[in-house]
């Protein structure tokens, strides 16, 4: 158990289907964010919410839509998206209130293996 | 910009002591996390530096150089169960940058 859980845990989806993955968190972390794995590539940093507010997008396309209704959950709305797009998706939260939390490491859920025929 | 470097695969021996090298370049600095990560799992945390020096945390130590954009993951004592890959991210604010991951084998 590692306090972020991520639903589900596979999915394969055509190039027209629209599915959500989904995040929760429960450990009071005001910080949440979407990490993108693909083989032989570091962690990619898709998104950040801090206390419900976007606060990165780092260039990612349009076709992934994240939402934050409130602190403890995270989706990310995918649609029309490419065979590159098949990665691991991690959620992680974290502590990012002010510097006195930043030795607050991120904690990762298991992750969707994502796979887009 | 960003750069994280480490390298791509190890092999160390049961029992042996392996040194896992990151180097950084990074616009803001407020700390280095080291994590694990097994195949087909999430990375789990580590340690943690922000001064220099070292931390010990039982078998694994984490030394970080502030000056040098430097820090090294060290293993005593392995074990089969340490084969993984071992990440290093350093963060800037909210936002954590990775490296591409060391991925270690651990033979008998």
């Amino acid at each position: 158990e590692t306090g972020v859980t991520q639903t589900p845990r596979h999915l394969v989806m055509g190039m027209t289907n629209k599915k959500s993955l989904k995040c929760e968190q429960h450990l009071g972390h005001n910080a949440m964010y979407w990490y993108k794995q693909s083989a032989k590539k570091p962690l990619e940093l898709m998104f950040v919410y801090n206390f419900k507010e976007q606060t990165e997008n780092n260039s990612v396309p349009s076709r992934f839509s994240p939402e934050c209704p409130n602190s403890s959950h995270l989706f990310l709305h995918l649609h029309t998206l490419q065979p590159e797009d098949s990665a691991l998706y991690l959620c992680a939260s974290s502590q990012a209130r002010d510097i006195l939390s930043y030795n607050s490491p991120l904690h990762f859920g298991n992750g969707t293996r994502l796979t887009v025929t | 910009g960003q750069n994280i470097d480490q390298p791509t695969e190890m092999t160390a021996t049961e029992g042996a002591i392996v040194q896992i090298n990151c180097t950084y370049q990074t616009s803001g600095f407020n700390g280095l996390f080291w994590y694990q990560q097994h195949a087909g799992e999430a990375p789990t945390f580590l340690s943690y530096n922000v001064l220099d020096g070292l931390e010990e945390k039982g078998r694994f130590s984490s030394f970080l150089s502030r000056s040098k954009g430097y820090s090294y993951l060290l293993l005593k004592e392995l074990q089969m169960k340490d084969s993984a890959s071992y990440l290093c991210a350093v963060r800037e604010g909210q936002n954590f940058v990775f490296g591409p991951g060391t991925r270690l084998s651990v033979l008998p």
